[in-house]
């Protein structure tokens, strides 16, 4: 079974452009999560889909981060424009039901964006 | 606000030695409680979780304790190997009434490196 897959790997953009994360989740999984690790800090929650329904975006820092899942699934993570503090590791992770003792979530392997 | 605090940021023991990581919760509601191992290049996976009826849990080499009362959770390793060199996220899991869903509250992680 393939897991979650991340695309790009790494992103190297300047300030003020725009940059498209892509996750696919695992196939089936109806629970997506994205977070984001800035460095040396903890895994930080941005947002929860259900299908193709946004169910918790509380962890989206301002809007400049725009997320869609389409369709119920793969999903994108926009951020326009793009600053400094917006660098770090954003994860995908997916889930069969809502987290709990026997629903896992799946991570990623993550995409490394740096804004210069 | 909900927050989960581990310690120590970094961990160098002997190989055979054992590990410690330790993590504390805010939210007394929190009842689940999973550790993810992240490897160099590799995606955060789960190693060993834990439920708030339970005082502790084994596999294998690694164990997880959790006290309630004091609201503190703490992963050991026992026998340390080389392969255990990773990046270790406690997280706790926390019920969103306004969304009814859960969500993972994540520690800041702790480098674990096993010196051979």
């Amino acid at each position: 079974e393939a897991g979650v897959t991340q695309f790009p790997s790494h992103s190297v953009i300047e300030k003020g452009q725009t940059v498209t994360l892509r996750c696919d989740p695992i196939s089936g999984h109806d629970n997506l999560y994205w977070y984001r690790r800035v460095m040396g800090k903890e895994i930080k929650f941005l947002l929860h889909f259900v299908k193709e329904s946004k169910q918790d975006e509380s962890g989206m820092p301002n809007n400049r981060f725009l997320a869609e899942r389409t369709g119920g699934t793969y999903s994108t993570l926009k951020v326009q424009p793009a600053e400094l503090e917006d660098s770090g590791v954003y994860f995908c992770a997916s889930s069969q039901g809502f987290l709990g003792s026997r629903t896992e979530a799946f991570f990623g392997q993550g995409t490394r964006l740096t804004v210069v | 606000g909900e927050n989960v605090e581990q310690h120590p940021s970094t961990l160098s023991v002997q190989e055979g030695d054992s590990a410690v990581i330790k993590c504390t919760y805010s939210d007394s509601a929190s009842n689940y409680f999973p550790w993810y191992k992240q490897e160099l290049g590799k995606r955060p996976q789960l190693i060993i979780d834990i439920r708030s009826n339970v005082g502790e849990k084994k596999d294998q080499r690694i164990a997880v304790t959790l006290n309630k009362t004091a609201k503190h959770f703490s992963l050991h390793i026992t026998e340390t190997q080389p392969e255990d060199s990773a990046v270790y996220f406690c997280a706790a899991r926390n019920f969103r009434t306004s969304s009814g869903t859960y969500k993972y509250i994540f520690g800041t992680g702790t480098r674990l490196k096993v010196l051979a």
